[in-house]
């Protein structure tokens, strides 16, 4: 398995609360990438990252911000949680260049409540 | 707009038994097309990735096909297992974008 590692894995919440999540990664990718999973969505892509410090939104990202500090580190939070926050999200990385074909690998996922 | 179908939603077979998987897409300029194995409480696992000049390719009992012509790809499982009890999702991108466009998966389970 490529070396991600969400945490927390669980989390319940209420709303109006600050939440961060956190994917580290150990393969020293450039690329990273925050999803969300919904029932009856495809995955959908929140914010991604192409180096430190450098970040773009997907097509959700209203609501969320990210940041990339490090290679190996790459943070999504929820300023103010909302109960349609509620789902799982996934990091996923991927090697290689700006296009490549490389796929990307995906976390075990951080199932997120807000109440 | 691009967007990426799977069929049938959910498909239970017997252990042993052959299927298949359906994706049809309509990204366009199309790049490459993937399929993600996701069991649950998992993420999701690539089994196959093929760009537009492979029309199959491989992994183990799992055989991806594509026709970039009709905007289709097949996923057909061979001599089925418990655990290839699923969700299998089929990924498309479109050439020069960051980002993926995802299926909503087809759930297969396997019974004894």
């Amino acid at each position: 398995d490529a070396g991600i590692t969400q945490s927390p894995r669980h989390k319940v919440t209420e709303t109006g609360t600050p939440v961060t999540l956190r994917c580290h990664q150990t393969e020293n990718h450039r690329y990273m990438y925050w999803y969300r999973q919904d029932p009856g969505h495809g995955l959908r892509l929140i914010h991604y990252s192409y180096g430190v410090k450098d970040t773009d939104k997907g097509e959700v990202s209203d609501g969320y911000s990210v940041s990339r500090s490090k290679t190996e580190d790459f943070l999504l939070t929820l300023e103010s949680a909302t109960s349609s926050q509620t789902s799982v999200y996934f990091c996923a990385i991927r090697g290689g260049e700006n296009y490549s074909n490389q796929p990307q690998h995906f976390g075990d996922g951080t199932r997120l409540s807000i109440l | 707009k691009n967007q990426v179908e799977q069929s049938p939603q959910s498909l239970i077979i017997l252990e042993g038994k052959n299927c298949t998987l359906q994706c049809n897409y309509t990204v366009s300029p199309f790049s490459n097309l993937r399929w993600y194995k996701q069991d649950t409480g998992r993420g999701p696992v690539s089994l196959t990735i093929m760009t537009f000049s492979e029309n199959t390719k491989s992994n183990g009992r799992y055989t991806a096909t594509l026709d970039a012509d009709t905007k289709q790809s097949s996923l057909h499982i061979t001599a089925s297992q418990l655990s290839d009890s699923a969700s299998y999702i089929c990924v498309v991108r479109s050439q020069g974008a960051q980002k993926l466009v995802f299926g909503q998966g087809t759930r297969l389970t396997i019974n004894p």
